[in-house]
């Protein structure tokens, strides 16, 4: 079973910029998470979403969005980029994101720079 | 507000020594802890996963425990190499299906 996968895995953007990243996860997972990972914050959660539904967000400003398709891949968008957006964006997925046996699988991530 | 700690945050062993990671967590309400592995630039990979209700997981070399009503969790790995050495981050799993992580502890295994 093929795991999460993650595209584009590296992108450099200028401040103002907006990007979109995607996340396509493991056949048959519901629920896609999506992590932000720094030096100096660490990993920290923006938002899970279940069946097309953002169930939870982060405490993350609004230029950061996202959204959830039929077939369960999901793509997050960051609008008007700033430096400290750089960072490593990761994607989980699980069954159905709740419970005591869920296991999050996550992807490689994307590396996003933001000069 | 949930918070994670895990000490130390770096550890240098000699390769074949047993070393144990501990995970600390302030507030006892969650559906599980896992523990994951990350290599320099690259995802996480889950490791083990503890259910609230039970004490421990294994898996080949690494044990992890938990003792949900002290909000604390430790990783056991047996027998270390240099394979190892990779950053180990624990995470609980909590209300609002989310996880909360730890700053992770950076292990370097010499040979």
């Amino acid at each position: 079973k093929a795991g999460v996968t993650q595209t584009p895995r590296y992108l450099i953007k200028t401040r103002g910029q907006q990007v979109t990243l995607s996340c396509s996860p493991i056949s048959g997972h519901r629920s896609v998470s999506w992590y932000q990972q720094t030096p100096g914050q660490g990993l920290q959660f923006l938002f899970e979403y279940f069946s097309e539904t953002q169930r939870n967000k982060g405490n993350f400003p609004g230029r950061f969005s996202g959204r959830q398709f039929s077939n369960s891949r999901s793509e997050m968008n960051v609008s008007t980029l700033e430096l400290g957006d750089s960072a490593l964006y990761l994607c989980a997925s699980s069954l159905d994101g709740g419970g005591s046996t869920d296991t999050q699988y996550f992807g490689p991530g994307t590396r996003l720079t933001v000069l | 507000k949930q918070e994670v700690t895990q000490i130390p945050a770096a550890l240098s062993v000699p390769e074949g020594e047993n070393l144990v990671l501990n995970c600390s967590f302030t507030d006892s309400a969650i559906y599980n802890l896992q523990w994951f592995r990350q290599d320099p630039g690259k995802g996480l990979t889950s490791l083990l996963l503890i259910q609230s209700s039970q004490r421990e997981q294994t898996s080949g070399r690494l044990n992890a425990s938990l003792d949900k009503s002290s909000g604390r969790s430790t990783l056991y790995i047996a027998a270390s190499q240099p394979g190892d050495s990779a950053t180990y981050l624990c995470a609980v799993y909590n209300a609002g299906n989310m996880l909360t992580f730890g700053g992770g502890t950076r292990l370097m295994v010499k040979p």
